[in-house]
């Protein structure tokens, strides 16, 4: 199993500019969440899914859209990137919503 | 606001040493505890998920005990070692909703 991926592992946006961050589990699991990571704070929850066709908000959705089509992908997509969207995003997986499998991470940049 | 706390936010110990870590969470409407392990240039990956009160977990070197009366969960690290130098985060779910709130972690350094 690949288990999380995500792609790309690195990203410059300009502000303004949009893109979807790809995620995708080969492990048949139900719950998948973003999370944003930034200096001096905990992860934070962005958008999550418990299963497919099913989304809802997590700590902090504003500018940020997700789908669930699927239950193996759960992209991210920003719409219309901010500096302030600078972090790192990673994604998870989790068969129960309870021990979670996260992805690589992706690097994001908006200048 | 639930909120989590780790404390220390940092730890130097030597090679051999034995360290513990805390984790205080809401008592409230507890769900369960997770302790995650993080090292550099990688991504969280899961110790331990606790629900009931009073729980012990161990893997190897590593153990974690759980107070949900008093909202506190402590993870024990026996004789440390290089390659336990990481961040170790715990996270704390309410009610029966999956949401995860994290705390800012413990960053350990174990010195050869």
């Amino acid at each position: 199993n690949a288990g999380v991926t995500q792609t790309p592992k690195f990203q410059v946006l300009k502000t303004g500019q949009s893109m979807t961050l790809q995620c995708a589990q080969d492990m048949n699991h139900e719950y998948m969440s973003w999370y944003r990571q930034d200096p001096g704070m905990g992860l934070r929850l962005i958008h999550y899914s418990v299963g497919a066709g099913i989304t809802d908000q997590g700590e902090v959705p504003n500018g940020y859209n997700v789908s669930r089509s699927t239950t193996e992908d759960f992209p991210l997509r920003l719409l219309s990137a901010a500096p302030s969207q600078t972090s790192v995003y990673f994604c998870a997986s989790s068969l129960t919503g309870m021990k979670q499998f996260f992805g690589p991470g992706t690097r994001l940049t908006v200048l | 606001i639930l909120n989590v706390e780790q404390s220390p936010q940092s730890l130097h110990v030597q090679e051999g040493d034995s360290t513990n870590f805390t984790c205080s969470f809401p008592s409230s409407n507890f769900y369960a505890l997770h302790w995650y392990r993080w090292e550099t240039a990688k991504s969280p990956e899961a110790l331990f998920v606790m629900t009931l009160n009073g729980d012990e977990k161990k893997k190897g070197r590593i153990s974690a005990t759980l107070n949900t009366k008093e909202g506190y969960s402590y993870l024990y690290i026996k004789g440390s070692q290089p390659e336990d130098s990481a961040t170790y985060l715990c996270a704390f779910s309410a009610g029966n909703n999956r949401k995860l709130i994290w705390g800012l972690g413990t960053s350990l350094a174990v010195n050869p």
